[in-house]
């Protein structure tokens, strides 16, 4: 059965440093997303993206953020200087559609800990 | 403010046993209902989705409920199995958004042998 990847499972970086989270969505998908969630809480939206363009975004996703489909497979979170508030799980979703009936698929999701 | 709240916040039964979980939103407008199985340091899995007009949805073992009138909806586990361990977060769509969902906080679940 397709699923949706991510690459790392777990990043460390430093307060301040740039990292790239990776996801390579569901083949056949159209519309991908981040979320994030910090330990013991909610699961947050960050962004959503649809034809090589942000379809909408959260207050989270400030300047420090941007995302990117670089090619015809992956799907990629970039965080520019991180902070240490910036540790959580993110998560990569994709879907066929974005109609309200439509399936998100989820990632395994990355564990980024900022020091 | 839209938002999802959900009961209980953890729950632990006997293996073999069944269980309800509850889920009360005041998200609007609303478009559908999901309910999300996460094991832990693992992504959210789909249950079940519901819109507007379906009152119950099985999967399984899962069946889930909603009361659109009074923003309510259940999800019900029979006779569970020690694989149903895991979080279940209840997560509403907005109408007027096509892709931003509102999560709850999830009822953390543990089954006992």
């Amino acid at each position: 059965e397709p699923e949706v990847t991510q690459t790392p499972s777990h990043q460390v970086t430093q307060m301040g440093q740039e990292v790239i989270l990776r996801c390579v969505p569901i083949s056949n998908h159209l519309y991908f997303y981040w979320y994030r969630q910090i330990l013991g809480q909610k699961v947050e939206f960050l962004v959503s993206f649809y034809n090589n363009e942000i379809s909408e975004k959260s207050e989270i996703f400030d300047d420090q953020f941007s995302v990117e489909r670089p090619d015809g497979s992956n799907f990629t979170l970039k965080i520019r200087s991180t902070k240490l508030e910036d540790s959580a799980m993110y998560f990569c979703a994709s879907s066929e559609g974005k109609s309200a009936t439509y399936e998100q698929y989820f990632g395994p999701g990355t564990r980024l800990t900022v020091t | 403010k839209n938002q999802v709240e959900q009961s209980p916040q953890s729950l632990i039964i006997l293996e073999g046993k069944n269980c309800t979980l509850q889920c009360n939103y005041t998200v609007s407008p609303f478009s559908n209902l999901r309910w999300y199985k996460q094991d832990t340091g693992r992504g959210p899995v789909s249950l079940t989705i519901m819109t507007f007009s379906e009152n119950t949805k099985s999967n399984g073992r899962y069946t889930a409920t909603l009361d659109a009138d009074t923003k309510q909806s259940s999800l019900h586990i029979t006779a569970s199995q020690l694989s149903d361990s895991a979080s279940y977060i209840c997560v509403v769509s907005l109408l007027d958004s096509n892709y931003q969902l509102i999560w709850g906080a999830g009822t953390k679940l543990i089954i006992k042998p």
